[in-house]
């Protein structure tokens, strides 16, 4: 059975930094791409980052480019989002989630980490 | 603001049949997939429809999807109280630096 776990959610300040992890298990995690997606509670899901399988393509939204990075270890089976000059904006609850055939087929989600940027 | 265009709600009555539209451009829906989520509230998104119109195992063949040109379609023949959701379309885009796009996502209500 696929899972996602994430953890390192928290509260932070505006202009604070926090690592969000991302605990894959049930499935060869070092063939798979991952994705990163974050919700604003009551509202829509938005894109964050995508790695590829081997960490050699990756992409981030404009709203978290030069901010944010993403990143992987296949041999712990594990996924990362470091968040830098966290600004109030970012707080959502955010998902990693596995993709299928592309970056945009999210075929399996963990049950997200919220993130609450507040002085 | 969203570059794919959903209508922020729809509503039916049970065995109805509702759509739900994704307006984007040629360099989403016009020439990559689309990609329609439903979310439960609560809960963590859920993949039903892959590459335009292939439902997933497991996804009631009530739920279809189409594309055509910079548009795309979901949708629920013979509407039930549990398709109560929110859902969202994404496609990839192929702008400067490539990203994933998606919709605003549109409230079903089942009346």
């Amino acid at each position: 059975e696929v899972q996602l776990v994430e953890s390192g959610g928290g509260l932070v300040k505006p202009g604070g930094s926090l690592r969000l992890s991302c605990a894959a298990s049930g499935f060869t995690f070092s063939t798979y791409d991952m994705n990163w997606v974050r919700q604003v509670p009551g509202k829509g899901l938005e894109w964050v980052s995508s790695i590829s399988s081997g960490s050699h393509h990756i992409y981030y939204a404009d709203s978290v480019r030069g901010r944010f990075t993403i990143s992987r270890d296949n041999a712990k089976n594990s996924l990362y989002l470091q968040m830098n000059s966290l600004r109030a904006e970012d707080t959502a609850v955010y998902y990693c989630a596995r993709a299928g055939g592309d970056f945009v087929d999210h075929r399996y989600w963990g049950q997200g980490t919220l993130v609450t940027v507040s002085s | 603001q969203s570059v794919l265009t959903q209508p922020p709600s729809v509503s039916g009555t049970p065995g109805q049949r509702v759509t739900i539209s994704c307006s984007g451009s040629s360099s989403n829906i016009g020439s990559n997939y689309v990609y329609w989520y439903q979310q439960l509230p609560g809960t963590a998104p859920k993949l039903l429809i892959c590459r335009s119109d292939e439902r997933l195992s497991g996804v009631p063949d009530r739920f279809s999807g189409s594309k055509s040109g910079t548009s795309a379609s979901l949708a629920i023949n013979g509407l039930r109280s549990e398709d109560e959701a929110d859902y969202y379309c994404a496609a990839w885009d192929d702008g400067l630096s490539g990203s994933v796009l998606f919709g605003g996502g549109t409230k079903l209500t089942v009346l």
